[in-house]
């Protein structure tokens, strides 16, 4: 049974740097799926934020492109997230989840969707 | 924000069949499939169609999904009050981001 399991800090300082990190169990992480990281701030609906593939591929959201860095670690199984420059809007719920779908080099394909999820860890924006 | 467009809510007596639409653009849709999650009160989201209308093991058969062109459809027969949660879709636009509709609660009166 896949389980994936979110840690790091519960408060971060505006203007700080958010990291997070998602321990991968019952599967490798350098199967051949995508790796992607989703929040949703308080009352509202989910934001993806990015995704990685074992081979070091990444996808970001436009909106935090500039801000994000996912990496992967895979001799512990297990990938992170990095987001800077952070503010309360940043305030949120983060997940990770397993991603099964198909990337080429200009498209990805939704063929199984995401699968798997943690349980979340909520992440707050505070002085 | 998302590209996806769902209502906001939905309503049915137990027993009932609800459907959910999602519409997106040519984009994401046009050349793509959709997934659908539940995400009950307090809880991470749940894979619950993938493929357009595929249902993950597990997932009863009173949940259905659909697509056509532009848009999709999530269906739900038999309510039960256990199917009190939010929904959404999700699938992938052009520019290699993931979308996600923005969200339809069902409420089971």
């Amino acid at each position: 049974q896949v389980q994936l399991q979110e840690s790091g800090p519960g408060l971060v300082k505006p203007s700080g740097t958010l990291s997070l990190t998602c321990a991968v169990s019952g599967d490798s992480i350098s199967s051949s799926y995508w790796w992607s990281w989703v929040r949703q701030p308080p009352g509202k609906g989910l934001e993806w934020i990015g995704a990685i593939h074992h081979s070091g591929s990444t996808n970001y959201n436009p909106s935090l492109k500039s801000r994000v860095t996912i990496s992967v670690d895979k001799s512990k199984d297990q990938f992170s997230l990095k987001l800077r420059s952070v503010t309360a809007a940043d305030t949120a719920v983060y997940y990770c989840a397993r991603d099964r779908s198909y990337c080429g080099s200009d498209t990805c394909y939704d063929y199984y969707g995401m699968d798997v999820w943690g349980q979340g860890t909520t992440v707050t924006v505070s002085s | 924000q998302s590209v996806l467009t769902q209502p906001p809510s939905v309503s049915a007596a137990p027993g009932q069949k609800v459907t959910i639409s999602c519409s997106g653009s040519s984009s994401n849709f046009g050349n793509n499939y959709v997934s659908w999650y539940q995400q009950l009160p307090g809880t991470a989201p749940k894979l619950l169609i993938y493929d357009n209308n595929k249902r993950p093991s597990g997932i009863p058969d009173r949940f259905s999904g659909s697509k056509s062109g532009t848009s999709a459809t999530l269906g739900i027969t038999g309510l039960q009050t256990g199917d009190e949660a939010d929904y959404y879709c999700g699938t992938w636009d052009g520019s290699l981001s993931r979308v996600f509709g923005t969200g339809t609660k069902v409420t089971v009166l």
